[in-house]
């Protein structure tokens, strides 16, 4: 069973300031996937990443994939309120449908 | 309605009780899947069809009957469940063949 550890489990931060969460596996996925879910609902996907290196950007957040393709992380700049949430990664093996879940890191972004 | 719709939203049962859970998608997805979400655990994938087939049981106990008449239409049966297995049931579809999913809001289940 492939596994997906998160870090830091917890983040509690000011409004301004930056963080980064990590993602983090000892096996190799064929892509993964980041998501953000809010209290009361469900995951929404922010990006995929496939390509070992791979760096992709959306507004203030970036999002890196690892060479070997084991490892991602998520780096939030100027953390706004809204940005407050579950943040989980995800693994794809293959296209078997299987996506291997983290357990999430929890963000509150204080104003 | 759009993207992926799940009812109810909350739902409290008794240990004898029968109920089920619906999930709705309006995306075009020929893949839907059923997730439970518990506190301090990954999400855990319950079952998966694909083509209105299961390609996926994670043996998942025989309390939780799944059931998938069309490619838009999901339900999860439920029967003489334990506490335990109180948690947040999510629906997710796809494109055949995996790839991004697309999440519903979930069921907040409590069993007592």
């Amino acid at each position: 069973t492939q596994l997906l550890e998160q870090s830091p489990q917890f983040l509690s931060i000011q409004e301004g300031e930056n963080l980064t969460v990590y993602c983090n596996s000892s096996s190799v996925f064929s892509s993964l996937q980041w998501y953000r879910q809010e209290p009361g609902e469900g995951p929404v996907l922010l990006v995929t990443v496939v390509t070992g290196g791979e760096v992709k950007k959306l507004k203030r957040l970036t999002f890196q994939f690892g060479d070997a393709r084991k490892d991602s992380s998520l780096h939030i700049t100027a953390a706004q309120p809204g940005d407050t949430g579950l943040y989980l990664c995800a693994g794809e093996e293959g296209s078997n449908y299987k996506l291997t879940f983290g357990k999430g890191t929890l963000l509150t972004v204080n104003p | 309605e759009t993207g992926v719709t799940q009812t109810p939203r909350h739902l409290v049962m008794g240990m004898t009780n029968k109920k089920s859970l619906k999930c709705e998608q309006h995306l075009g997805h020929n893949a839907m899947y059923w997730y439970k979400q518990s506190a301090k655990k990954p999400l855990e994938l319950m079952f998966v069809y694909s083509l209105e087939e299961r390609v996926e049981n994670n043996s998942v106990p025989s309390r939780f009957s799944p059931e998938c008449p069309n490619s838009s239409h999901l339900f999860l049966h439920l029967h003489t469940l334990q506490p335990e297995d109180s948690a947040l049931y999510l629906c997710a579809s796809s494109q055949e063949g995996g790839g991004e999913q697309f999440f519903g809001p979930g069921t907040r289940l409590t069993v007592l």
